[in-house]
């Protein structure tokens, strides 16, 4: 069975702060999606990473994957009130259609 | 288009009831997934759909039985749930692929069951 550890699980920064949020497992995985769920909607896609050592920028997110493809992390940059949500991390390669998705961080950033 | 839609967005339902939750989408994806989803945690996988068959199913009770009637489309038959079914149901597409498992999300349906 293959496992993803997320931490921290919760999160509350200042507008402005930096963070980072880590995706760490026993397993190797063939990609890992990271998306962000905001209240009463489903999760959104952010990025996909693929090859161990990528690094892949989304405005003020930087997301990278390991060297051995078996964790991630995900920084934000001078986070926003917008940023605000629940973060998750999913790991692909476990069975066919089936992703493994770590615990969550509840981010909260305050105007 | 890139949008999976779910109706209801919203259902309360009694024990004794039979309701089925909906989902669609038009991204020609072949893969169609039913996740259980409480506050504040990751989303459950309960059922995949490949080429509109069933290629998992996480040992989900009886009570929910999904069916997949075409390509676009996939619903979650309910019936005799028990409160603590009570969760966000949502509804995600994909390619059948295995390398990047990238799944599109509907906004989901809010369950209560009293």
């Amino acid at each position: 069975t293959q496992l993803l550890e997320q931490s921290p699980q919760f999160l509350s920064i200042q507008e402005g702060e930096n963070l980072t949020v880590y995706c760490n497992s026993s397993s190797v995985f063939s990609s890992l999606q990271w998306y962000r769920q905001e209240p009463g909607e489903g999760p959104v896609l952010l990025v996909t990473v693929v090859t161990g050592g990528e690094v892949k920028k989304l405005k003020r997110l930087t997301f990278q994957f390991g060297d051995a493809r078996k964790d991630s992390s995900l920084h934000i940059t001078a986070a926003q009130p917008g940023d605000t949500g629940l973060y998750l991390c999913a790991g692909a390669g476990g069975g066919a259609g089936k992703s493994t998705f770590g615990d969550g961080t509840t981010l909260t950033v305050k105007p | 288009d890139t949008e999976v839609t779910q109706t209801p967005k919203h259902l309360v339902m009694g024990m004794t009831n039979k309701k089925s939750l909906k989902c669609e989408q038009h991204m020609g994806h072949r893969a169609m997934y039913w996740y259980k989803q409480k506050a504040k945690k990751p989303p459950e996988l309960m059922f995949v759909y490949s080429y509109e068959k069933l290629s998992i199913n996480e040992s989900v009770p009886s009570r929910f039985s999904p069916e997949c009637p075409n390509s676009s489309l996939l619903n979650l038959h309910l019936h005799a749930l028990q409160p603590e079914d009570s969760a966000l149901y949502l509804c995600a597409s994909s390619q059948v692929q295995q390398v990047r498992n990238e799944q599109f999300f509907g906004p989901g349906t809010r369950l209560t069951v009293l």
